[in-house]
């Protein structure tokens, strides 16, 4: 069964570091999404992404962070200045279809970042 | 502000009775609702969807149901097991206003072998 993949698994670094995120959605999915989840908390939405720009962002999605699909295959999100409160874990999702088609999302298994 | 919502933060079963997990929202305009389990290190996994204009719609050993009149959604899983075992999060949309999902805090069940 097709899996979308997430790279690295855990991620630490330091107070003010960039740190990339890298998602490899499925191959004929045409959206794509980042989620954040900070420990114990609910999942939150982040971006979606369709034809190479952004659809959505929430509040979250400051100018602190920016997606890229630099290849076809690979799906980034960039912290440019990681803050304490980066600290969670981050999802990757993709679907075939978008608004208003079938919803289903394939999540990724997931990046923890710890920011010390 | 809206927000989706759940009633029980745990749940825990028998081997084999049926389970029901709740869940509230209170976004008039959602009419997209997604049912997610998420074990123990992994990201969500899609169980069931619905659309707003159904009020049941059943799955493999699950069904999830829509009352739309008190803003309410449940899922049910017929005969539990030990697999079930995990977080499970409803999820709401309003697929023609945006993509974004708006996730409920989650409900662990815990099934007893």
């Amino acid at each position: 069964e097709p899996e979308v993949t997430q790279t690295p698994s855990h991620q630490v670094t330091q107070m003010g570091q960039e740190v990339i995120l890298r998602c490899v959605p499925i191959s004929n999915h045409l959206y794509f999404y980042w989620y954040r989840q900070i420990l114990g908390q609910k999942v939150e939405f982040l971006v979606s992404f369709y034809n190479n720009e952004i659809s959505e962002k929430s509040e979250i999605f400051d100018d602190q962070f920016s997606v890229e699909r630099p290849d076809g295959s690979n799906f980034t999100l960039k912290i440019r200045s990681t803050k304490l409160e980066d600290s969670a874990m981050y999802f990757c999702a993709s679907t075939a279809s978008g608004r208003g088609g079938s919803y289903e999302q394939y999540f990724g298994p997931g990046t923890r970042l710890t920011v010390t | 502000g809206e927000s989706v919502g759940l009633h029980l933060p745990t749940l825990s079963v028998q081997e084999g009775d049926n389970s029901i997990i709740n869940c509230a929202y209170s976004n008039s305009a959602s009419d997209y609702f997604i049912w997610y389990k998420q074990e123990s290190g992994k990201g969500p996994q899609f169980i069931i969807d619905i659309r707003s204009n159904m009020d049941k719609r059943q799955g493999q050993r699950v069904t999830v149901l829509l009352n739309k009149t008190v803003k309410h959604l449940s899922l049910q899983i017929a005969a539990t097991q030990p697999g079930d075992s995990a977080v499970y999060f409803c999820a709401e949309n309003a697929l023609y206003n945006n993509n974004d999902m708006r996730f409920g805090a989650g409900t662990r069940l815990t099934v007893k072998p």
